[in-house]
């Protein structure tokens, strides 16, 4: 059964930096490329950002180009996201989410998602 | 960006059909993708590639369409499919999402 299982949300002042984990399992995770998707609350869905299986190639919307990196560790079956200059617009549950097999596609597996709160 | 738009809700009867609409405002081929998200929970796929079943997904589901009309149908629609339902193109980046349309029983 494939679990995607996502941590490290929280409350953070704006300006400050955070950093999502999400330990996969139940899958071979380096034949998927993976990818963030947030939704703020009472709002729809936002992809923010998707990696390549071996993490050579990287893909942001512009809402957080510069801002936040995704990263992935292979080894651990982990995914992660650095995020830097939060700001308020970026409250969110953050969903860690498979794409299909070695593409970059629809999102075929979800987390339960983890809460970002940016509030002074 | 492509910009995916979705009636806000839709009503329907126990055991009726329910047809959800997405339109793209340029075609997507057939890159669209259609997902059910239950209160509170995570989003779940559906369909991929337009019409194209998802694993363990019942074939009550189904999808059509393609380069910029897509239709979403559920038929017959049951108590346990009160959701909202969006759609999700992937032909150009960045990756975008309909507006979500909200399925409630009459």
């Amino acid at each position: 059964e494939v679990q995607l299982v996502e941590s490290g949300g929280g409350l953070v002042q704006p300006g400050r930096s955070l950093k999502l984990s999400c330990a996969a399992s139940g899958f071979t995770f380096s034949n998927y490329y993976m990818a963030w998707v947030r939704q703020a609350p009472k709002k729809g869905l936002e992809w923010v950002a998707t990696i390549s299986t071996s993490g050579s190639r990287t893909y942001y919307p512009d809402s957080v180009k510069g801002r936040f990196t995704i990263s992935r560790d292979n080894a651990k079956s982990s995914l992660y996201l650095q995020m830097n200059s939060l700001k308020s617009e970026d409250t969110a549950t953050y969903y860690c989410a498979s794409h299909s097999s070695s593409s970059y596609n629809w999102f075929a597996y979800w987390g339960q998602g983890t809460l970002v709160t940016v509030s002074s | 960006d492509i910009v995916l738009t979705q009636s806000p809700a839709l009503a329907v009867s126990l055991g009726q059909r329910a047809t959800i609409s997405c339109r793209a405002s340029e075609s997507v081929r057939s890159s669209m993708h259609w997902y059910q998200q239950k209160s509170g929970q995570q989003p779940k796929l559906l369909i991929y590639g337009a019409s194209n079943l998802a694993s363990g997904v019942p074939a009550r589901f189904s999808g059509s369409g393609s380069g910029t009309d897509f239709t979403f149908t559920i038929d017959p629609v049951e108590a346990d499919d009160i959701a909202t339902y969006y759609c999700q193109q992937s032909r150009n980046d960045p990756l975008t999402f309909g507006s979500g349309t909200k399925l409630e029983i009459k």
